[in-house]
C-alpha cells in the first residue's frame, strides 16, 4: 500500500537555526511528490512540487529536495514566520490522481 | 475576492440540524475537492467534482452530500451529524483534475454536539 510518513511530528528551532524536515515515502509509480504549509486556522498553501529523484526546488529560505525513498525540506536560518506545519503529499499511478497526505511536522521558531 | 473562500468560518450544530457549507473558487479552476481534517489525523479527501461531475467519492457517509451548480460554486450539504464529524472542512481546486497543484480555502471549522 502507498504510504506517507513525516518525521518530527514536532520541532523546535532558535531562529537562525537551520535544520530539515523528513517525508519518506512508499509508492510505486510516483507521479509526484508535493509540500504544502499550513498555518493555524488555515487551509494549506502550496510550496513545491517535485516529480523525479535528484530534482530540488527553493523558495526563500525553503529548499525540497527528492531521492527514491525520501524528501527533505530544508530550512536554512529560519524565522519565527517560519512556524507552520509543514505537510508532504503524493500523487502515485494508483491513487486516480488524488493527492495522499502525511500527518505533517509542526515547526516552531522560537525568536 | 481571490484564490478560494469558503462560508461559514465556523459552525456549530446539533446532530439533529441540517446544514451547508458553500466554497467558492475565483481561480477559473475546473475541478473541485472537499477534504476532512480532523485532530492529529492527515488530510482525507471526500469529493472531487470536475467540470461539475462529482468523479470521487472515497466512501463517506451519506449524511455528507455535495453538490456543484457549476465550475466556481461547491457545497457540502449536512445533515444528522455525529460528534466525529466534527472536524476541519477544506475546499480545494485546480486547473483540471489531472493538475497536481491543489489551493485550498481557509476551512470550516465545524463542531457537532
Amino acid at each position: 500500500e502507498d504510504q506517507v510518513t513525516q518525521s518530527p511530528e514536532a520541532l523546535r528551532l532558535q531562529e537562525g537555526e537551520s535544520s530539515s524536515l523528513n517525508c519518506s515515502y512508499t509508492v510505486s509509480g510516483l507521479r509526484g511528490l508535493f509540500w504544502y504549509r499550513q498555518d493555524p486556522g488555515k487551509g494549506p498553501e502550496f510550496l513545491f512540487t517535485l516529480y523525479s529523484a535528484g530534482e530540488e526546488k527553493e523558495k526563500e529560505r525553503l529548499k525540497a529536495t527528492l531521492t527514491k525513498k525520501e524528501s527533505f525540506l530544508h530550512i536554512t536560518a529560519p524565522k519565527p514566520e517560519d512556524s507552520a506545519t509543514y505537510l508532504c503529499a503524493f500523487i502515485s499511478s494508483g491513487s486516480a490522481r488524488q493527492l495522499t497526505f502525511g500527518s505533517g511536522t509542526q515547526l516552531t521558531v522560537l525568536p | 475576492e481571490t484564490g478560494v473562500t469558503q462560508t461559514p468560518r465556523h459552525l456549530v450544530m446539533g446532530m439533529t440540524n441540517k446544514k451547508s457549507l458553500k466554497c467558492e473558487q475565483h481561480l477559473g479552476h475546473n475541478a473541485m475537492y472537499w477534504y476532512k481534517q480532523s485532530a492529529k489525523k492527515p488530510l482525507e479527501l471526500m469529493f472531487v467534482y470536475s467540470l461539475e461531475e462529482r468523479v470521487e467519492n472515497n466512501s463517506v457517509p451519506s449524511r455528507f452530500s455535495p453538490e456543484c451548480p457549476n465550475s466556481s460554486h461547491l457545497f457540502l450539504h449536512l445533515h444528522t451529524l455525529q460528534p466525529e464529524d466534527s472536524a476541519l472542512y477544506l475546499c480545494a481546486s485546480s486547473q483540471t483534475r489531472g493538475a497536481y497543484e491543489q489551493y485550498f480555502g481557509p476551512g470550516t471549522r465545524l463542531t457537532v454536539t
